[in-house]
């Protein structure tokens, strides 16, 4: 069975940072580009983040680039999001995906349930 | 940046047929997938490369691309498929993933 699994949400003050984690079982990490897709209270679904396979091309939406880095550690099954300098427009549930060996060519096959990042003071 | 038009939404009553339809320039040339998300759950999806029907995805959902428009087809609507439902696809000129706003279908 494939699982995804995020943490690290959480609440924040506006400008602060926050790191979420995506640990992941049932199918070979290593083998899968990943993203991260974002949904804000009430909204539609938003694409955050994409990283290749093997951790060496990544891609920003542009309201978060230059913000956030996505990562990943193939030894640990497990994909990354370093977020700094938090707005309120980033609260958002931000949910994890798995889609195909490349970035681009296949949907987001499977999805975790999310991790609630809350920006406010 | 490429946009993808999707109606709000659409009300269909049981048994009949719904057409959800996702609007892009010329999104024929580009593979559109299609998402449900019922209440409270993670996305599932249930069409993908314009018109695959993943495993365990009912014979009910077909989905077609032409033009510019991307179009999804729900028969025999049954009270379960109440959801919203998303269409994204690859730009490849930006190298983004690009998600349509959502049509929430409403089950009379």
């Amino acid at each position: 069975e494939v699982l995804l699994v995020e943490s690290g949400g959480d609440l924040v003050q506006p400008g602060g940072s926050l790191r979420l984690s995506c640990a992941t079982s049932g199918f070979t990490f290593s083998a899968y580009a990943m993203s991260w897709v974002r949904q804000a209270p009430g909204r539609g679904l938003a694409w955050v983040s994409s990283i290749s396979s093997g951790g060496d091309a990544t891609y920003y939406a542009d309201s978060v680039k230059g913000r956030f880095t996505v990562s990943r550690d193939n030894s640990k099954n497990t994909l990354y999001l370093q977020m700094n300098s938090l707005r309120a427009e980033d609260t958002a549930l931000y949910y994890c995906a798995n889609a195909g060996s490349s970035v681009g060519t296949s949907p987001f096959d499977s999805w975790g349930q999310g991790a609630l990042v809350t920006v406010s003071s | 940046s490429y946009v993808l038009t999707q109606p709000p939404s659409v009300s269909v009553a049981p048994g009949k047929t719904a057409t959800m339809t996702c609007g892009g320039d010329g999104i024929e040339y580009r593979s559109a997938h299609w998402y449900q998300q019922k209440a409270g759950q993670a996305p599932v999806v249930v069409i993908s490369h314009d018109s695959d029907r993943p495993s365990g995805i009912p014979e009910r959902f077909a989905g077609s691309n032409s033009g510019d428009t991307a179009t999804l087809t729900i028969s025999g609507v049954e009270a379960g498929d109440e959801a919203d439902y998303f269409c994204q696809v690859w730009d490849t000129e930006t190298d983004h993933w690009v998600f349509g706003g959502g049509t929430k279908l409403t089950v009379l």
